[in-house]
């Protein structure tokens, strides 16, 4: 089974701290994804990454920034946190190869983080 | 950015009733369409994907359809019963070359089935 773990379920941290969120994948997954979901809004996506050491900027990367040191690993950092970054935040993982039709790319979800920014 | 929508935005079914939920998505550079369940405190399941316009997808009580051509897929749940009470979320895929994007969301559909 794919398994996507995030280092924490609940985070409580003060506005202008430094915010690790980290996410490890076990099957040698080439993606990794950051999305965050609002009531509301649905899932929109942060950051991906494609390989090691790449990134690319999703749909809402403003007040975030990632990493991507090793294949297994993906961290969503938030340099200076804001109220409006209480959220939950979901990390993904897919493979990846170039696609033929019928052959589509499934992501596998963690158990999510909720952060609360106070 | 991609534009996925989904009706309704929630929804309170009787046990034992069958309902059903729409997923609409952009019909060009279509590539595959997700379907995913979120139930509370646990990660979102795969529940279907689908890539080819008139696919079927069946898993128990819940069926999907895919119309690529008009843009839209719906979510069939036959009886309901009470384990089905999730968020159901559809995601979808554009096709862009080099390889397959990442996945656009709609907002989901809150089911709640009453006892």
């Amino acid at each position: 089974d794919v398994k996507v773990t995030q280092s924490s379920r609940y985070l409580v941290k003060r506005t202008g701290e430094k915010v690790f969120l980290e996410c490890v994948q076990d099957m040698d997954h080439e993606n990794m994804f950051w999305y965050r979901q609002d009531p509301g809004l649905g899932l929109r996506l942060i950051y991906f990454s494609y390989d090691v050491k790449m990134k690319e900027k999703g749909d809402i990367p403003e007040g975030y920034s990632v990493s991507r040191e090793k294949k297994e690993r993906f961290s969503l950092i938030l340099e200076s946190a804001s109220t409006n970054q209480t959220s939950m935040y979901l990390c993904a993982s897919s493979t990846h190869h170039l696609p033929l039709l019928g052959t589509p790319i499934e992501q596998y979800f963690g158990p999510g983080t909720r952060l609360t920014v106070t | 950015i991609l534009n996925v929508e989904q009706s309704p935005q929630s929804l309170h079914v009787q046990e034992g009733d069958s309902t059903n939920f729409t997923c609409s998505f952009p019909s060009s550079n279509f590539y595959a369409l997700h379907w995913y369940r979120w139930e509370t405190a646990k990660s979102p399941e795969a529940l279907f994907v689908m890539t080819l316009n008139g696919d079927e997808k069946k898993k128990g009580r819940i069926s999907a359809t895919l119309n690529t051509k008009e843009g839209y897929s719906y979510l069939y749940i036959k009886g309901s019963q009470p384990e089905d009470s999730a968020t159901y979320l559809c995601a979808f895929t554009a096709y862009s070359g080099g390889g397959a994007d990442g996945l656009t969301f709609g907002k989901g559909t809150h089911l709640i089935i009453q006892p």
